[in-house]
C-alpha cells in the first residue's frame, strides 16, 4: 500500500506557465486536502475536497484549482503561475472530514516558480 | 480569523532529556487538537490528538496537556532522542469543517 503520492517531487516553473500537480490515494479516503508550506508561516490550506465531487476553497485558494472527479485522485493546477507560488505542496487525505479524522500527507512537491 | 500559534520557533535539548513543546490556540470553542511531526523533507506525520474532555493524554514517550482556562496545550516527549528532530505542529480543527488549522511549528534539535 503506497499511501499517498505525489508527483512530480520538484519542478522549476517559468511564471505564467501552467501547472498541474499531481496526488493520489489508495486509501478509499473520503476526504483529501491541498496544503502549501512556506518558511516561517507553516502548512495553509488551498483547497479541500470532503467526498468525490465536490470541493471547497481553504485559506489561500487564490491562483488555484482542484477537481475531484474521483475518490483517488485530487490534483492541484495553477493556471499562471507566478513567484509567490514558489512553495512546498503537500497532499494529504483522511477517512473522513469530521474530528477525529486522522490526516495523512503525502510527501510533497517543491514548487519554484521563476 | 482563528489562530494556532507555538510560542518558540526552536528548541534545542541534549539527547535524553525530556522535551516541552507549547502551542496557544485562540477559539475557545476548539474542542481536538492534534500534534504532527514532520522531519526534513517528509510531509507531516501523526503523532498524538486530544479531546476538549480530556487534560492529558499519554502515548509512548508522549503526552500532550491540555489547559482549556488558558487555552494552551503542550506536548511533552520523554528521554529525547535524535530521531525526535524534526518540526512539531500542533493543529486545531475547528470553526466547524474540522479541517485542521496548523500553527507554524517547532523545531526540535537533539543533540547527541
Amino acid at each position: 500500500i503506497a499511501g499517498i503520492t505525489q508527483a512530480p517531487t520538484s519542478q522549476i516553473l517559468a511564471a505564467g506557465r501552467r501547472m498541474t500537480l499531481r496526488c493520489t490515494q489508495d486509501m478509499r479516503h473520503n476526504a483529501m486536502y491541498w496544503y502549501r508550506q512556506d518558511l516561517g508561516l507553516g502548512l495553509r490550506l488551498i483547497h479541500y475536497s470532503n467526498t468525490a465531487g465536490t470541493t471547497g476553497k481553504g485559506e489561500v485558494p487564490d491562483g488555484y484549482s482542484v477537481s475531484r472527479a474521483n475518490t483517488d485522485d485530487f490534483p492541484l493546477t495553477l493556471a499562471s503561475a507566478v513567484p509567490s507560488q514558489t512553495s512546498v505542496y503537500f497532499c494529504a487525505s483522511s477517512e473522513n472530514s469530521g474530528a477525529g479524522d486522522t490526516q495523512y500527507f503525502g510527501p510533497g512537491t517543491r514548487l519554484t516558480v521563476l | 480569523g482563528e489562530s494556532v500559534g507555538l510560542h518558540l520557533p526552536t528548541l534545542s535539548v541534549q539527547e535524553g532529556d525530556n522535551s516541552i513543546i507549547n502551542c496557544a490556540y485562540s477559539n475557545s470553542a476548539s474542542d481536538y487538537f492534534i500534534w504532527y511531526k514532520q522531519e526534513s523533507g517528509k510531509g507531516p506525520q501523526f503523532i498524538i490528538d486530544i479531546r476538549s474532555n480530556m487534560d492529558k493524554r499519554q502515548g509512548q514517550r508522549v503526552t500532550v496537556l491540555l489547559n482549556k482556562t488558558v487555552k494552551h496545550l503542550s506536548l511533552q516527549i520523554a528521554a529525547t532522542q535524535p530521531g525526535d528532530s524534526a518540526v512539531y505542529f500542533c493543529a486545531d480543527p475547528s470553526g466547524g469543517s474540522y479541517i485542521p488549522t496548523f500553527g507554524r511549528g517547532t523545531s526540535l534539535i537533539v543533540h547527541p
